[in-house]
């Protein structure tokens, strides 16, 4: 069965600080791989995804970036965090043209 | 482009009233339709899809759904509702063989004993 993984479930920064984000999937192959954002309050924000390798599609413009390195692999980064970084952030992947997400357990992020 | 409208983003219900929670949706394409529930600092857990074929839809823990193309809705019902559902959902729209989920804002749903 598939399993998806992300970590650290919890994470404080400081401003200016970088940041790196795991996930990681199992027993698929070729997934597409996806970053959301909940902010408090606020619903899912889909901040990237992937179809591949080396592709990341940005949804939205901020001072975060993706990359897949592997396969079943994908990284959120910040090269210098501010307060609004602040929020939930949950990966998930699905199959290639499939139908529902599968999420991972989510990391909640503070910048103080 | 697709979007999704949560109406209300507090629902309060009785233990063992009604459940129902609205959904409306835009898209351009058939869409494919989730309810997905979140427990606080959890992951969300799909509790239903619409791809195609019947159009009422039966999830896990007693949880169903319709989906009304003429009213573009896919509102989340229970019969009956138990404390340990409160939690907070969200509905969610697909395009068939697309790349993207879009969620609504999520509807945070208390039950009072």
């Amino acid at each position: 069965s598939q399993t998806i993984h992300q970590w650290p479930a919890t994470l404080v920064q400081p401003v200016g600080s970088p940041l790196s984000l795991e996930c990681t999937v199992e027993g698929t192959s070729n997934p597409n791989l996806y970053w959301y954002r909940q902010a408090a309050g606020r619903g899912l924000q889909l901040l990237f995804y992937s179809v591949g390798i080396g592709q990341i599609s940005s949804e939205v413009p901020q001072n975060l970036s993706a990359s897949r390195p592997q396969d079943r692999q994908f990284i959120l980064s910040s090269k210098k965090l501010l307060l609004s970084d602040s929020g939930f952030y949950l990966c998930a992947w699905s199959v290639t043209g499939g139908v529902e997400a599968f999420f991972g357990q989510g990391t909640r992020l503070t910048v103080v | 482009a697709q979007s999704v409208t949560q109406l209300g983003s507090h629902v309060s219900v009785s233990e063992g009233a009604l459940v129902l929670l609205r959904c409306n949706y835009s898209s351009s394409v058939p869409p494919y339709l989730f309810w997905y529930v979140q427990y606080p600092n959890q992951g969300l857990q799909l509790l239903l899809k619409y791809t195609t074929g019947a159009t009422l839809v039966k999830g896990i823990n007693g949880f169903e759904a319709e989906f009304k193309k003429s009213e573009t809705s896919f509102h989340l019902t229970k019969p009956s509702a138990h404390m340990s559902d409160a939690a907070e959902y969200f509905c969610a729209v697909s395009e068939a063989g697309g790349f993207k989920t879009i969620f609504g804002a999520g509807t945070r749903l208390f039950v009072k004993a």
